[in-house]
């Protein structure tokens, strides 16, 4: 079946950067785009950016431009979303999913990223 | 790009309709026929419900429906059930951005 599967949780030390992974199966990895989405603790659901896999061509929200990168590895079908310079405000749960008709109809289960000194 | 808003909360008994609204600008809602809804249960990921304005991905049950007015969409749930509380987002494309709602609290009383 067509899954994404993340990498665990993290805690990271303000100022420190993140990568989590975004393995995908059950489907072929480069015909869809990936997209990377945050919930902060209590908040609502934020757009970061997305990759297309075939191309290795990334956009981002322009809150998150120079501090957030996207890459792929086609190889073993995995996003990868790295956030940098990070803070408290960081503190959240990020998602990954499928975009299919310019929807995400596929999601990871998320990872936790908590920023704290 | 500013989340499109929706009301925080919505309510009805069993069996009843709730319609949430989602209120874009013409550079979102109203300038694509882009917009998703998403469901979401606490602790859990989301999941698509509506996409393209009015489309119900295969096993997403007839209940639900999506429709769109300008810059304003909305979501229906018809005969509401308990597994149906949850918060709902809703989402536009917005010219190579994506831009989610503020999201809304569906209680079923």
């Amino acid at each position: 079946q067509v899954q994404l599967v993340q990498s665990g949780a993290e805690v990271k030390k303000p100022g420190a950067s993140v990568k989590v992974s975004c393995k995908a199966s059950g489907y072929s990895f480069t015909g869809y785009y990936i997209q990377w989405v945050r919930q902060a603790p209590g908040q609502g659901l934020e757009w970061m950016g997305r990759i297309d896999p075939h191309s290795d061509g990334a956009k981002y929200a322009q809150k998150f431009q120079g501090r957030v990168t996207m890459t792929r590895d086609t190889s073993i079908s995995t996003a990868y979303m790295e956030l940098s310079r990070l803070t408290s405000d960081d503190t959240a749960v990020y998602y990954c999913a499928r975009d299919r008709q310019v929807s995400m109809d596929v999601w990871g289960k998320g990872t936790t990223v908590t920023v704290s000194s | 790009q500013s989340a499109l808003t929706q009301p925080p909360s919505a309510s009805g008994s069993p069996g009843q309709s709730v319609t949430i609204s989602c209120t874009g600008t013409s550079s979102d809602v109203g300038g694509y026929n882009y917009v998703s809804w998403y469901q979401q249960h606490p602790g859990k990921a989301p999941k698509l419900m509506i996409y393209e304005v009015t489309k119900r991905p295969s096993g997403v049950p007839d209940r639900f429906s999506g429709s769109k007015s300008g810059n304003t969409a909305s979501l229906t749930v018809s005969g509401l059930q308990a597994e149906d509380e949850a918060d709902y987002y809703c989402s536009s494309y917005a010219g190579g951005n994506y831009v989610f709602g503020t999201g809304t609290k569906v209680t079923v009383l």
